[in-house]
């Protein structure tokens, strides 16, 4: 069973339309939420850190939100250039560290 | 800096040869760690190292071997390549252990064993 869960796994967006990537966890306690964006044929790219329920982190026209059970990445007047998968990844408290990725999200952005 | 960087980018093996991916970092990060990418599958640990000397298995260790005799340096060791071992390998590094924001991944390493 997943401990974390990707929705939806593909989106296909047109230039400004938001939207919103869904990230759900079922860890028992949450040290950390992070969020990347990977560009097809590179290495994932840090965007995101949340730690606690309620937490907002914005950049540029992506916004990083937090709950007891989830996290959304909003995205606000897309452009092609945000077109990438998203990956979120958790760590749970109290363990190893070693964090859990989801499969990811593939957005594109058309003009 | 160059940041993290892998080698080779791509590479095909026969089932049975052995090979190392190459990782090195110039950042003066402790921590250094391997994941596999699979498609439909999340990144997954392989090994990891939170300084040179240390090192140890994360989810799917089984095949692959590591080693870190310095802080810039840590390949990966497949001694004995299987098709279950095709997939894409990335190093990432992080000035400390536990700290998955500032974890820097490098380009990548396409594997194929047949």
């Amino acid at each position: 069973e997943d401990q974390v869960t990707q929705s939806p796994e593909a989106l296909r967006l047109q230039e400004g339309e938001s939207s919103s990537l869904n990230c759900s966890y079922t860890v028992s306690g949450l040290r950390g939420l992070f969020w990347y964006r990977q560009d097809p044929g590179k290495g994932p790219e840090f965007l995101f850190t949340l730690y606690s329920a309620g937490e907002e982190k914005e950049k540029e026209r992506l916004k990083a939100t937090l709950t007891k059970k989830e996290s959304f990445l909003h995205i606000t007047a897309p452009k092609p250039e945000d077109s990438a998968t998203y990956l979120c990844a958790v760590q749970q408290s109290g363990g190893s560290y070693i964090p859990t990725f989801g499969r990811g999200t593939s957005l594109i952005v058309h003009p | 800096n160059a940041g993290v960087t892998q080698t080779p980018k791509f590479q095909v093996l026969k089932t049975g040869q052995s090979m190392t991916l190459q990782c090195a970092q110039d950042m003066n990060h402790e921590y250094m760690s391997w994941y596999r990418q699979d498609p439909g599958m999340g990144l997954r640990l392989i090994h990891y190292s939170v300084g040179a000397g240390i090192t140890d298995q994360g989810e799917v260790p089984n095949g692959y071997n590591v080693s870190r005799s310095t802080t810039e340096d840590f390949p990966l060791r497949l001694l004995s390549a299987a098709p279950s071992q095709t997939s894409v390998y990335f190093c990432a590094s992080s000035p400390q252990w536990g700290r998955s924001d500032t974890q820097y991944f490098g380009p990548g390493t396409r594997l194929t064993v047949l």
